[in-house]
């Protein structure tokens, strides 16, 4: 009840293209669910995250598609571009704690 | 603005050794935190302290302790390492507790292996 799925393990997209990446989740309770960003060598940063009351958050050229009735989530990013390369972990959490649950991560590759 | 400072980058250690992973942190954050990335694992919890002077156990504490030295440092010590506390291993901190506007802030990681 406390995973989140992730999928794909790996993408490769044509610059200019989508890429979409989708999460699941099983515990209705979660109410955070933030997207981090993961170049290679460094650690995770956050991308965008969005609270279950709304169903979609967009910042730029990242937006997060929430459907709550299928505890589905989802990333997508629009005119790919080659320095979107990296991996991208989903991760759920309940507002107001510490415990953040990450989904296994996704490796984006754009090509030139 | 350093952020969220990771000491070692790299560390080799045999069976049986010990070690202490060090974070320091200059945001004046209140809750730290240490992950391992493993491949097709995700990133998973083994303490955080929520603030200075406290600490509790993520999904994965077993075989490792940690300490809370002041508001900016909070350091991981693994005792007796195995193999399979190979990993990556990320400090964290955020300002508050989850949610929107208070976001995780990661170092840039130890990778360790245990030979």
């Amino acid at each position: 009840q406390q995973q989140v799925k992730q999928s794909p393990q790996s993408l490769i997209v044509q610059k200019g293209g989508i890429s979409i990446i989708n999460c699941a989740y099983e515990n209705t309770a979660f109410d955070y669910f933030p997207w981090y960003q993961q170049f290679p060598g460094k650690g995770p940063a956050l991308l965008i995250a969005i609270r279950p009351d709304v169903s979609e958050k967009k910042e730029g050229r990242f937006t997060i598609s929430f459907n709550k009735s299928a505890k589905q989530f989802s990333l997508h990013i629009m005119d790919s571009q080659p320095g979107d390369s990296a991996t991208y972990f989903c991760a759920a959490s309940y507002r107001g704690t510490y415990k953040y649950i990450f989904g296994t991560g996704t490796r984006l590759k754009v090509l030139a | 603005n350093a952020g969220v400072t990771q000491t070692p980058k790299f560390q080799v250690l045999k069976t049986g050794q010990s070690m202490t992973l060090q974070c320091a942190q200059d945001m004046n954050h209140n809750s730290m935190y240490w992950y391992r990335q493993d491949p097709g694992m995700g990133l998973r919890l083994i303490y955080y302290s929520a603030s200075e002077g406290t600490t509790d156990k993520g999904e994965v504490p077993n075989g490792y302790n940690v300490s809370r030295l002041n508001k900016r440092e909070f350091s991981l010590r693994l005792e007796s390492a195995a193999p399979s506390q190979t990993s990556v291993y990320f400090c964290a901190s955020s300002e508050e507790a989850s949610g929107i506007g208070s976001p995780l802030h990661f170092g840039n990681g130890t990778r360790l292996t245990v030979t």
